[in-house]
């Protein structure tokens, strides 16, 4: 398996316009989390799915964020309207659940300008 | 209000010395907690894991300690190499809902 695979790596966009993150859980996790990582706050839990479905999203931070998991194998993280105080690093993990390790994927890197 | 503290200052440490890094927790009784290692421009890897009935572990040159008295995690680097220059961050499942939850992490920096 390649792992975690996230994209885009890079994204720059301009303030107000839409964002859309997007990743590739390891075949066979059931868990998904998205996960925000800035200096200033650290590594954030966003979102955590659980075999397809959204379990937990107290920590998105506005209405601005959603997620969805449309199957096993897809989620995208979407940001409208984007603002600088967006610009983070977007980490996805999967996991086959409690007590196990997480993977990461390489994060995609978000500048709002 | 619940918390994982790491030490925010960078360790600093001699090439072939023990480092040790430390992780203290409030209001949490995590069943497991769990260390990664991040390096810059990448996402954190796994690296141990330990339950709260595990007083131990190690892997390698790797120790984790787990006292659920003390609400404290230690995790030590033995003989350590600069290839081990890294952040180190802590994780924990604060309401056994699989919610992995990170400290702030360390960075670590051996010397040669």
């Amino acid at each position: 398996d390649a792992g975690v695979i996230q994209s885009p790596r890079h994204e720059v966009t301009e303030m107000g316009q839409e964002v859309t993150l997007r990743c590739k859980p390891i075949s066979g996790h059931n868990s998904l989390f998205w996960y925000r990582q800035t200096m200033m706050r650290g590594l954030e839990l966003l979102i955590y799915f659980n075999n397809n479905v959204p379990i937990d999203d107290s920590g998105m931070p506005e209405d601005r964020f959603s997620a969805k998991m449309p199957n096993a194998s897809f989620s995208t993280l979407k940001i409208q309207p984007s603002e600088p105080r967006d610009s983070a690093v977007y980490f996805c993990a999967s996991s086959l659940g409690a007590n196990t390790e997480a993977f990461f994927g390489q994060g995609t890197r978000l500048t709002v300008v | 209000s619940q918390k994982i503290e790491q030490n925010s200052e960078a360790l600093n440490i001699q090439e072939g010395k023990t480092a040790t890094l430390t992780c203290n927790y409030t209001n949490y009784s995590p069943a497991y907690l769990q260390w990664y290692r991040q390096d810059p421009g990448r996402g954190p890897v796994f690296l141990l894991l330990i339950r709260e009935n595990e007083k131990e572990k190690r892997k390698e040159r790797l120790k984790v300690t787990f006292d659920t008295t003390l609400k404290q995690s230690l995790f030590h680097i033995t003989a350590s190499q600069p290839a081990d220059s890294a952040t180190y961050l802590c994780a924990l499942d604060p309401n056994a809902g699989n919610m992995l939850t990170f400290g702030g992490g360390t960075r670590l920096m051996v010397k040669p």
